[in-house]
């Protein structure tokens, strides 16, 4: 089945960098979009950005621009998010998801299905 | 970047009763890419209904999904007490990907 599997939690200080994985399975790692999703606690969802695992372009939320790197290692199937200079705003819990999509042009379906979440902890 | 906003913000229903979200743009969504995802404590969310009105694999029919344009509706026609929980929409056809701030759908 599709699945897709993130790294465990983190602490960091404010200051430092943290680098989350997301190991995608049951599918064709280069044919679909990933995206990246946070939430922060008691909060909703805020969109971060997407890559083409086929061919690593990437497009990030202008907000993090400039702090967060979205990269792909197709040979072990996982992409990963890096975000710098952590602040304790950055505290959440981070989701990669699936761009589900259908057909040759491969018509958009949401995002299905969800990594399990990383919780990131920024802390002094 | 597309705004969405939901209403209510909480929804107090009883099981058996019919849920209604609702989910507006502040511009048009281009081809109706609207979804709606339902989120558990503790859990990832997951897809309920995508393109505004189709379910997702597995989705009870219970749940759908209606409107165009500005406006869209998320329907629970009988509610189960499995389906207490908060339900966000999307919009996925122009970046930003934005999310709306969420309906908690709690028991009465």
């Amino acid at each position: 089945q599709v699945q897709l599997v993130q790294s465990g939690a983190e602490v960091k200080k404010p200051g430092a960098s943290v680098k989350v994985s997301c190991k995608a399975s049951g599918y064709t790692f280069t044919s679909y979009y990933m995206h990246w999703v946070r939430q922060a606690p008691g909060q909703g969802l805020e969109w971060m950005g997407i890559i083409n695992p086929s061919g690593g372009s990437t497009s990030y939320a202008q907000k993090l621009q400039g702090r967060v790197t979205m990269t792909r290692d197709t040979s072990t199937s996982t992409v990963y998010m890096e975000l710098s200079s952590l602040r304790s705003e950055d505290t959440a819990v981070y989701y990669c998801a699936r761009e589900d999509c259908s057909g040759g042009s491969c018509y958009p379906l949401g995002f299905d299905p969800w990594g399990q979440g990383t919780l990131v902890t920024v802390s002094s | 970047e597309i705004v969405l906003t939901q209403s209510p913000a909480t929804l107090s229903l009883s099981p058996g009763e019919r849920a209604t979200l609702s989910c507006g743009a502040s511009q048009s969504v281009s081809s109706s890419y609207l979804a709606w995802y339902q989120q558990k404590p503790g859990l990832a969310p997951r897809l309920l209904i995508y393109d505004a009105s189709s379910r997702a694999t597995g989705i009870p029919d219970r749940f759908s999904g209606s409107g165009s344009g500005t406006d869209f509706t998320l329907t629970i026609s009988r509610l189960e007490p499995e389906d207490f929980a908060v339900y966000y929409c999307q919009q996925y056809g122009s970046s930003p990907y934005t999310f709306g701030q969420g309906t908690k759908l709690e028991i009465k």
